[in-house]
């Protein structure tokens, strides 16, 4: 079973630090990752896709690397802000037996950035 | 705007109850999924449709079934409601299956009593 795994489960820090979180994959048979956030009982938003061709995408202080020989991905946030404060998913496209791809969705990082 | 609309938002039900989760996107897209939340198991996978008239099973299907309605509806139906459904419940739709670039409803938050 293909699984995504993300660690730290929790994290808080101080306004301003440079913060790296992690997702790793058992299978290194991807089409793409995908990045999200999720604020407290809302649903998800997107941050950053990359493609299995792609290395990293970037969008603001966020960049997002990929390395599919390592199993890894990393969310890279910049002078972390409070408004940074959420839980940040990983969801990972595996290519399923029968040519389906299915996304599988790590169990998160709760962020918060304190002032 | 533009999106994945979910309804209802709250729902209780008593066990045995049935019940349908609407969902619709307006973004043509081809894919849509279910998914339930629960703490400390993270989103998994319900059913999921790769395109209209088409419905297949995830990880966790029992209990529940689906229709694809038309290309922009993908309902999930609880036939007899049971406490281990408590959960919530999201959609969410892609332009194909395996595209990424999902975008996801607000979330039904269903509590079976």
């Amino acid at each position: 079973k293909q699984e995504v795994t993300q660690i730290p489960a929790a994290l808080s820090v101080p306004e301003g630090e440079n913060l790296v979180l992690n997702c790793s994959f058992t299978d290194s048979a991807i089409y793409n990752l995908q990045w999200f956030r999720q604020d407290p009982g809302k649903g998800l938003t997107s941050l950053l896709l990359i493609q299995s061709s792609q290395r990293e995408q970037t969008s603001g202080r966020l960049n997002a690397s990929l390395d599919k020989s390592s199993g890894r991905s990393t969310l890279y946030i910049a002078a972390s802000q409070p408004g940074d404060s959420a839980t940040y998913l990983c969801a990972v496209i595996f290519r399923a037996s029968g040519g389906s791809y299915i996304p599988t969705f790590g169990r998160g990082t709760s962020l918060i950035v304190h002032p | 705007n533009a999106g994945v609309t979910q309804t209802p938002k709250f729902q209780v039900l008593k066990t045995g109850q049935s019940m349908t989760l609407q969902c619709a996107q307006d973004m043509n897209h081809n894919s849509m999924y279910w998914y339930r939340q629960d703490p400390g198991m993270g989103l998994r996978l319900i059913y999921y449709s790769a395109s209209e008239g088409t419905t297949d099973k995830g990880e966790v299907p029992n209990g529940y079934n689906v229709s694809r309605l038309n290309k922009r509806e993908f309902s999930l139906r609880l036939e007899s409601a049971a406490p281990s459904q408590t959960s919530v419940y999201f959609c969410a739709s892609s332009e194909s299956l395996g595209a990424g670039g999902y975008t996801f409803g607000s979330g039904t938050r269903l509590t079976v009593v």
